[in-house]
């Protein structure tokens, strides 16, 4: 009964090529996110999803593609990788309560070495 | 955009004793604040969070505070235990499709 959960968990690849990774949330959210998390450790946002409908997009390669087939799925398609794309990314969903803060349920991460 | 600061980059402390991180931001219009805590090798998880229209709240060995005026919150852990030796961030939001802005981190060493 995992609430969000992220495919693969490790990514090793080499330069130039072009991998995906799956997320997936039960937890009946409408809005999905996806976050870099480099060596430092700094958390990045990346994109945000509301029902399918992209919300966030931050200063990001456009080499970075999320797509959302429906409220429950954000994948993440990255082409051409670089020796700086190696990072954890972070799935997470939330409830957005209308005008207000709310809490982030963080998927697992998928730790992409890229060599 | 908001701009979250956060201090100390590390923490250590001896088991027992207290540590206090701090977090400021910079826009008045946020008003969620959560804490999150990430163990190595595993996600952020939700420690505990406060909204503006309440100045403390309290879950056990952590609470939390915050200063609207001034624009500032803190993290208080109690009685610290090993297990609580982690990474701890601070966020800043204010329902901007619950953009979160986080701090750079606090690694948190608690030594037996």
């Amino acid at each position: 009964d995992t609430a969000v959960s992220q495919t693969p968990k490790y990514l090793v690849t080499q330069m130039g090529n072009d991998k995906s990774i799956k997320c997936e949330q039960n937890l009946g959210h409408d809005t999905m996110y996806w976050y870099k998390q480099d060596s430092k450790k700094f958390l990045k946002i990346m994109f945000s999803y509301n029902n399918k409908e992209l919300i966030i997009n931050e200063t990001v390669p456009n080499r970075f593609s999320p797509k959302s087939p429906d409220k429950a799925h954000l994948n993440l398609h990255i082409n051409s990788l670089e020796l700086g794309d190696s990072a954890v990314y972070f799935c997470a969903s939330s409830q957005v309560p209308a005008g207000q803060g709310y809490e982030q349920y963080f998927g697992p991460g998928t730790r992409l070495t890229v060599t | 955009g908001e701009n979250v600061e956060q201090h100390p980059s590390t923490l250590s402390v001896q088991e027992g004793d207290s540590a206090v991180i701090k977090c400021t931001y910079s826009d008045s219009a946020s008003n969620y604040f959560p804490w999150y805590k990430q163990e190595l090798g595993k996600r952020p998880q939700l420690i505990i969070d406060i909204r503006s229209n309440v100045g403390e709240k309290k879950d056990q060995r952590i609470a939390v505070t915050l200063n609207k005026t001034a624009k500032h919150f803190s993290l208080h852990i109690t009685e610290t235990q090993p297990e609580d030796s982690a990474v701890y961030f601070c966020a800043a939001s204010w329902g901007n499709f619950n953009k979160f802005y986080f701090g750079s981190g606090t690694k948190l060493n608690v030594k037996p």
